[in-house]
């Protein structure tokens, strides 16, 4: 079953402006978010995280924000940049498993 | 580089021939873990170690695949009799020994192709 679900496939954005990235999760026990990038052919890249205690966490351009009673997190870029484009993976996982359960991923293209 | 590596980065095979891929993770990462991402969806967990022992295996791990991490450091995850499903990116990741908290870095990934 897919506990960890990005339903949108992929997002055009133009440079400059922002970029958000949904991601919604059934499991009520997950604890521990994270977004990753990933490049064709590389492996994926951590970007950033947050822990169910907080509902917010920034870094540089990008911001994660966390809705816990609508099972909801969401991934802010801004300013979008050409280099952004990829693919974004949502991921979730409890203090206690440590293996990460993956989105299906959003595929970005930042144009100019 | 101190990051995780993999190898080979591309794997051809023949249906029923067997396959063995290496994983050498971040040097002070305790906890090893093997992924599987076939196209358009995310990683899919298979395997983890924590040193030497492997503490979880996924049901999607039949029994022909088996991984090993015999000294603690770099792992091994084989293919026998590999099957055209089996086609896919194999991605190992390591972290501390901490706990689920701590970020997972991973390699490159191997992409297997079974003909």
């Amino acid at each position: 079953d897919q506990q960890v679900k990005q339903n949108s496939p992929s997002l055009s954005v133009q440079e400059g402006r922002i970029s958000i990235l949904n991601c919604d999760y059934t499991n009520s026990m997950f604890d521990y978010f994270l977004w990753y990038k990933k490049y064709p052919a590389e492996g994926p890249t951590f970007l950033i995280s947050i822990s169910s205690i907080k509902d917010k966490n920034e870094d540089g351009r990008f911001t994660v924000f966390l809705n816990k009673s609508a099972k909801h997190l969401s991934l802010h870029i801004v300013p979008s940049q050409p280099g952004d484009s990829a693919v974004y993976f949502c991921a979730a996982t409890t203090f206690s498993w440590g293996k990460l359960q993956f989105g299906a991923g959003t595929q970005v293209v930042v144009t100019p | 580089d101190t990051g995780v590596s993999q190898d080979p980065r591309h794997k051809i095979t023949k249906r029923g021939q067997n396959v063995t891929f290496r994983c050498d993770p971040i040097s002070e990462h305790n906890r090893l873990y093997w992924y599987r991402q076939t196209l358009g969806q995310g990683p899919e967990f298979l395997t983890y170690f924590q040193n030497e022992a492997q503490l979880e295996k996924s049901r999607l791990l039949s029994d022909r695949f088996s991984a090993e991490r015999p000294k603690g450091s770099f792992s091994t995850l084989e293919i026998q009799r590999t099957e055209q499903g089996d086609s896919a990116m194999y991605l190992c990741a390591s972290t501390s020994e901490r706990g689920g908290t701590d970020t997972q870095y991973f390699g490159p990934g191997t992409r297997l192709t079974v003909l």
